[in-house]
């Protein structure tokens, strides 16, 4: 089975400031990779993903992420945030090529922007 | 606006008491699924279902039940609700690899 691994619970930053988030994923065949974003109070939005080709993704809000197969990562990344991407981020898995259906979620990371 | 609908939004509950939390979708999605939230633990998945009349069991079933009797509806029922039940209830559905989630049901199991 598939897991999800966000290392960093809690974040603390500056607007302006630049942002990556990490995520790991274990699982040994073809996967399909979200990053969603759960502002406060909300419920969760899809910020970007990644199904294949360029490992690159760009999101909304200036926001993307690198698929790196090689390290089963997935960081997420933002050059400057503000102070509205005060927010909770979930990385998440499918597996392609099993008959499971749902997305398997990481623990998620708090971020807290200061003005 | 198409969507999911989750209701009710809140619900305090006694303990041992029945309770169904409500999910409908007009998307036409095919898969629904329930997850949990809780803090440090992320979404945990409940039960699912792939299609209307077919469901199955997640990480975390015990205590749940579900029905998909139709495409649009997929009720989630807590039997005997416990303490441990107090979580915040998101309803999801699938079109494709991506996944769509309702506002969430706030449920304090007291």
């Amino acid at each position: 089975a598939q897991s999800v691994s966000q290392h960093n619970h809690h974040v603390i930053l500056s607007e302006a400031a630049s942002l990556e988030l990490g995520c790991n994923y274990s699982y040994g065949g073809t996967v399909n990779l979200f990053w969603y974003v759960q502002y406060p109070g909300q419920h969760l939005q899809l910020l970007l993903k990644y199904f294949s080709g360029d490992p690159l993704v760009k999101g909304i809000k200036g926001f993307e992420a690198e698929f790196i197969k090689s390290k089963f990562s997935f960081n997420l990344r933002k050059p400057s945030v503000q102070w509205s991407d005060t927010a909770e981020y979930f990385c998440a898995v499918k597996a392609r090529d099993t008959g499971r259906r749902a997305l398997t979620f990481g623990s998620g990371t708090r971020l807290q922007v200061q003005p | 606006i198409a969507g999911i609908t989750q209701a009710p939004t809140s619900q305090i509950l006694a303990a041992g008491r029945r309770m169904t939390l409500r999910c409908t979708q007009d998307m036409r999605h095919n898969a629904m699924y329930w997850y949990r939230q809780d803090l440090g633990l992320g979404l945990r998945l409940i039960h699912y279902s792939n299609t209307a009349g077919t469901t199955g069991k997640g990480e975390v079933p015990d205590g749940y039940s579900v029905s998909r009797a139709n495409t649009d509806d997929f009720p989630l029922t807590l039997a005997s609700a416990v303490p441990s039940q107090t979580s915040v209830y998101f309803c999801a559905s699938r079109q494709g690899a991506e996944a769509f989630f309702g506002q969430g049901t706030r449920l304090t199991v007291v």
